[in-house]
């Protein structure tokens, strides 16, 4: 089955304690992306990448780091948390050669930092 | 400025009856528009996309209008159903690049 996989789902933290949400897609796509979304402001794009060992910052990078190693990973490191970081997270990805456009996302990871 | 703007916020109907959101976006130059379905606490789904050309199109219940004059999009929901609680994201890819930009979404409730 096509998707994109995110790891973990819920976790709560305290501030200042480095944490990793896994992302993982099995469809072969080029472009991954991570996105914020909060009440009110709609999903935030934070970094993206068009393909291995190519990233780039998005809307709200701040805070936040991400690797691309293979192509179908990419992680999102949080490498300090803080409060303000408290949010729920996606992971989307989709093919650049197919060039549709569509987002394939995965089922979120809530983040709460303390 | 790219930008996306969705209304209403938030909409509450009774089953059965139909309903329109709006999408308005600001984005040039412009690829292409996509309707997506955010239920709660899960990831977007896509429902509709629509290029410079096309003006309708349709996904069972769930019609997408586009009119690139004006910058505006619809999506309207015939004969709605309980399963159409969810949030409305309108997204439109353009403005260079391979950029998108969200709209924040219109949350919709249908009550029986």
């Amino acid at each position: 089955e096509a998707q994109v996989t995110q790891n973990p789902r819920y976790l709560i933290t305290v501030t200042g304690k480095k944490l990793t949400v896994t992302c993982s897609q099995n469809m072969n796509h080029e472009y991954m992306s991570w996105y914020r979304q909060d009440p009110g402001l709609g999903l935030r794009q934070i970094y993206y990448s068009m393909n291995v060992e190519v990233t780039d910052k998005g809307d709200v990078p701040e805070g936040y780091k991400v690797s691309r190693k293979e192509k179908r990973n990419f992680p999102l490191i949080l490498e300090s948390p803080s409060p303000n970081q408290t949010s729920l997270y996606f992971c989307a990805s989709t093919s650049v050669k197919a060039n549709t456009g569509e987002l394939f996302f995965g089922e979120g990871s809530r983040l709460t930092v303390l | 400025k790219n930008q996306v703007e969705q209304s209403p916020q938030s909409l509450i109907i009774l089953e059965g009856k139909n309903c329109t959101l709006q999408c308005n976006y600001t984005v040039s130059p412009f690829s292409n528009l996509r309707w997506y379905k955010q239920d709660t606490g899960r990831g977007p789904v896509s429902l509709t996309i629509m290029t410079f050309s096309e003006n309708t199109k349709s996904n069972g219940r769930y019609t997408a209008t586009l009119d690139a004059d004006t910058k505006q999009s619809s999506l309207h929901i015939t004969a709605s159903q309980l399963s159409d609680s969810a949030s409305y994201i309108c997204v439109v890819s353009g403005g260079g690049g391979f950029k998108t930009i969200f709209g924040a979404g219109t949350r919709l409730f249908v009550k029986a």
